[in-house]
């Protein structure tokens, strides 16, 4: 069974640009969260999506934003990118409210230069 | 808000050698997850304890939930090197958004 899927691996974005990184949940998962993992700030929760809608959200100003597609994979858009943004974004899925768990992908790394 | 506090947030133990691993929080929950992270790699689930009382076990590593004390602890038996890692407590706050500890940083060392 694959796992949760992320891409790019790496990215590098110039300040007050815009970033968008993709996530593929597991199979069968409809529910995706993103979390924000920065050094120094360690890890919080950005966002969860389920059935293609915003279900919650974490303490981040709105120009973090993202979507989830009839597919449930999701999207996580970063705009007006500021230096403090650099950090690893994780996404994960849960095939319920947690009871088995939630599995994270490898990551997407985002450095602002 | 809900606060997680790990501690120690860094540990140096000999192979062989036992060790708690201590994670409290601050507020009602009964879902408690424990996650192992090594450098640069993503989160691997290790434990889910859903109820007060659970305790899990997966070879090395035994993890307990008590939710009237709100501590969950993750026990080292006989370390060894392939432990090293950081490990992470999370806590399910509701609404499916996980507050996690600050890590705790293990050095197994032979």
């Amino acid at each position: 069974e694959a796992g949760v899927t992320q891409s790019p691996t790496h990215l590098i974005k110039t300040r007050g640009q815009q970033a968008t990184l993709r996530c593929s949940p597991i199979s069968g998962h409809t529910s995706v969260y993103w979390y924000q993992q920065a050094l120094g700030l360690g890890l919080q929760f950005l966002l969860w999506y389920d059935e293609g809608e915003e279900r919650n959200r974490g303490n981040f100003p709105p120009r973090f934003s993202g979507r989830q597609f009839p597919n449930y994979s999701s999207e996580l858009n970063v705009n007006a990118l500021e230096l403090e943004d650099s950090a690893l974004y994780l996404c994960a899925s849960s095939l319920d409210q947690g009871s088995y768990g939630y599995t994270f992908g490898s990551g997407t790394r985002l450095t602002v230069v | 808000e809900l606060k997680v506090e790990q501690n120690p947030l860094f540990l140096s133990m000999q192979e062989g050698k036992n060790y708690t691993i201590y994670c409290n929080y601050s507020t009602t929950s009964d879902r408690l997850y424990w996650y192992r992270q090594d450098p640069g790699k993503s989160l691997e689930s290790l434990f889910v304890l859903l109820s007060n009382g659970a305790v899990k076990q997966e070879g090395r590593l035994m993890a307990s939930l008590d939710t009237k004390a709100r501590l969950s602890t993750l026990h080292i038996t006989a370390a060894v090197h392939d432990l090293s890692a950081t490990y992470f407590c999370a806590v399910d706050t509701g609404r499916r958004a996980l507050t996690f500890g600050s890590g705790t940083r293990l050095q197994v060392q032979p």
